[in-house]
């Protein structure tokens, strides 16, 4: 149980361009999503936190109007980054909190490898 | 304000050697999770651990140990006779409560474990 997806596992993309990222808890309801990037060699940070059926809220210095974040169901949440640019290149995990488990619980997804030529 | 240390960026055993990757963290919580992931190249966060600030009884599980100490902040993990697949990246996290009531994740900078044939 509590498995996490994300889809696409890697994408390219020229600069300048927009794109999507999902993130599906597939057997569980989600209330809380969270968005993750990291860079090569680093450290996992902590980009958003985005609760079902309400705005995100970013964490400080992540520009919200870059980095979309949609969370529509209690499955499904989306990041998007607009206008993309070659520095955004990144490994982006998203996590989901179970409605029915502790509220410290977070399960991760497998991570999107983003390029951007 | 909260933080996690790991201060071994890398290191390097022989195959069937001990290891063990050191976690120091700060945090103005009276109750709080710890939480050990291995991050394997296909960059899929793999849970090892969770620990809450309430139970110092160190825990085995297999050739994986954890010592957790309150009194130096401190959760430390081993890996006994240590096998080339625990070669890996090993984050040490620690929860933190947002305002909004959910548990965030802070993580550390990773330790980055080569074990060597």
């Amino acid at each position: 149980g509590a498995v996490v997806s994300q889809h696409p596992s890697w994408v390219i993309c020229k600069s300048g361009t927009s794109v999507k990222i999902e993130c599906r808890s597939l057997d569980f309801q989600a209330t809380t999503m969270f968005w993750y990037r990291q860079f090569p060699k680093q450290s996992l940070m902590l980009m958003a936190t985005s609760n079902e059926g309400s705005k995100a809220t970013y964490e400080q210095g992540v520009e919200k109007d870059k980095f979309l974040i949609n969370h529509a169901s209690l499955t499904l949440s989306t990041l998007t980054v607009t206008s993309a640019h070659p520095e955004d290149s990144s490994f982006y995990i998203c996590s989901a909190r179970d409605r029915t488990s502790g509220l410290y619980e977070q399960y991760f997804g497998p991570g999107t490898r983003l390029t951007v030529t | 304000a909260q933080k996690v240390t790991q201060a071994q960026t890398e290191i390097s055993v022989v195959e069937k050697e001990d290891v063990t990757l050191d976690c120091v963290y700060e945090t103005r919580d009276t109750t709080y999770y710890l939480f050990w992931y291995k991050q394997p190249p296909s960059g899929e966060l793999v849970f090892l651990i969770r620990r809450n600030s309430f139970d110092e009884q160190n825990e085995i599980s297999g050739r994986y140990s954890w010592n957790f100490q309150k009194s130096t902040s401190s959760f430390n993990f081993t890996i006994t006779a240590s096998q080339v697949v625990d070669s890996a990246v090993y984050f040490c996290a620690l929860s933190d409560l947002t305002t909004s009531g959910t548990y965030k994740y802070i993580f550390g900078t990773g330790t980055r474990l080569k074990v060597l044939a």
